[in-house]
């Protein structure tokens, strides 16, 4: 198993791009979240998702969108990139939505936009 | 809304050395707790999830304890390695979903 898988590692867009943080999970995980890290900030939850087809909006929502089409791929698009989102991005999947479960974190990807 | 504490935010010690790492919650009413490492330019990985009937949790030389009536959470590390250097993280799910809070984390270093 590969566990979770981000791509890219690291990305640098300029102002108003757009681009998609990919994520995909080989275990059958039911819920899948994301996450950004910040200096000072720790970690803050972004979107996560309790199964295929739903979504719903963490602490830090704007600016980005989320879509759960097949239960392995859980991608996160930015609509118009700002320096704010100078981040670092985790994805997380763990077995269910319910909270007790061992959860499992990609690598991360790194953000940076000028 | 819970608030997750973790003081402090870095600690520095001779191998060998037993070490306790703090975390403090502001919500009592927790399903459970978990205890995260970080290496650098790495992901997050479990540690020890902690259910809130629970008092303490082990595997090898970590040890991780929890007071609800508190609201105090301690990650003890038995005999210290260089190995062990790392960022640890406590993390509080919200009510029973698996939507954690987390604290900003101890950055620990073991000197050899």
């Amino acid at each position: 198993n590969a566990g979770v898988t981000q791509t890219p590692k690291f990305q640098v867009l300029k102002t108003g791009q757009s681009m998609t943080l990919q994520c995909a999970q080989d275990m059958n995980h039911e819920y899948m979240s994301w996450y950004r890290q910040d200096p000072g900030m720790g970690l803050r939850l972004i979107h996560y998702s309790v199964g295929a087809g739903i979504t719903d909006q963490g602490e830090v929502p704007n600016g980005y969108n989320v879509s759960r089409s097949t239960t392995e791929d859980f991608p996160l698009r930015l609509l118009s990139a700002a320096p704010s989102q100078t981040s670092v991005y985790f994805c997380a999947s763990s077995y269910s939505a319910d909270s007790g479960n061992t959860i499992y974190f990609g690598e991360g990807s790194w953000l940076t936009v000028v | 809304k819970q608030e997750v504490t973790q003081i402090p935010a870095a600690l520095s010690v001779p191998e060998g050395e037993n070490l306790v790492l703090n975390c403090s919650f502001t919500d009592s009413a927790i399903y459970n707790l978990q205890w995260f490492r970080q290496d650098p330019g790495k992901g997050l990985t479990s540690l020890l999830l902690i259910q809130s009937s629970q008092r303490e949790q082990t595997s090898g030389r970590l040890n991780a304890s929890l007071d609800k009536s508190s609201g105090r959470s301690t990650l003890y590390i038995a005999a210290s390695q260089p190995g062990d250097s790392a960022t640890y993280l406590c993390a509080i799910p919200q009510g029973g979903s698996e939507k954690l809070v987390f604290g900003k984390g101890t950055k620990l270093t073991v000197n050899p």
